[in-house]
């Protein structure tokens, strides 16, 4: 079993629609819970990490933590074509990065 | 600023040639991070430096594979002999502090061996 997993997809959604993403962890130990965005040919760029259980707000996009149930959500709002790329969460344990594989996303104009 | 960059951006050998994978990280970033995503699995740690010194190499897959960093600025991943199981995409990453939440990638280097 892996110790982050995550829907590949892919998932498309019209320009506007509120995107959910979510991962689930099997691994207690976990402490920070991160999501990454990377397009095409790039690296991952870190979009926004939590600590703790519950949400993280920045702009349109919202972070959910539920440690009970082992399972995190990013939400963007108002999508954009812009947002169209793959979508990984992270999570560490003593400063190891476990990744999902990624959730290929397209915002259709 | 510039960021981590990697060279080369592509790489295509032949099964049992040698590959040297280069990182530049971001200017004044101790810690160095080298990570691997083979097809359709996850990105997966294979090591960590802070300046020259080998902090966690628990991910390196076997003994083919051979990172440094000399001086405590860019780094190399050797990879000798290769294998077909190499192929996929290596990725550095670089923070100022020993703390994943502040580490910035590279474009990676995408490796197809045949």
């Amino acid at each position: 079993q892996k110790e982050v997993e995550q829907d590949p997809g892919p998932l498309s959604v019209p320009e506007g629609a509120i995107v959910s993403l979510n991962c689930t962890y099997s691994n207690s130990a976990f402490q920070y819970f991160m999501w990454y965005r990377q397009y095409s040919r790039k690296g991952p760029e870190l979009l926004m990490y939590t600590y703790s259980s519950g949400n993280k707000e920045d702009g349109r996009f919202t972070a959910q933590v539920d440690k009970s149930s082992k399972y995190i959500s990013l939400f963007i709002r108002d999508s954009q074509p812009s947002d169209s790329a793959t979508y990984l969460c992270a999570m560490t344990e003593a400063n190891n990065l476990f990744f999902g594989t990624g959730t290929r996303l397209t915002v259709i104009p | 600023e510039a960021g981590v960059t990697q060279f080369p951006s592509h790489s295509v050998i032949e099964k049992g040639q040698t590959v040297t994978l280069r990182c530049d990280p971001i200017s004044g970033h101790d810690n160095l991070y080298w990570y691997r995503r083979v097809m359709g699995k996850e990105i997966k740690f294979l090591l960590h430096f802070v300046k020259e010194s080998k902090q966690d190499e628990s991910g390196m897959p076997n003994n083919r594979f051979l990172a440094e960093r000399t001086g405590g600025t860019y780094s190399t991943l050797k990879v000798q002999p290769a294998e077909l199981e190499d192929s996929g995409v290596y990725f550095c990453a670089s923070s100022q502090e020993d703390l994943n939440t502040e580490a910035f990638f590279g474009q990676g280097t995408r490796l197809t061996v045949v």
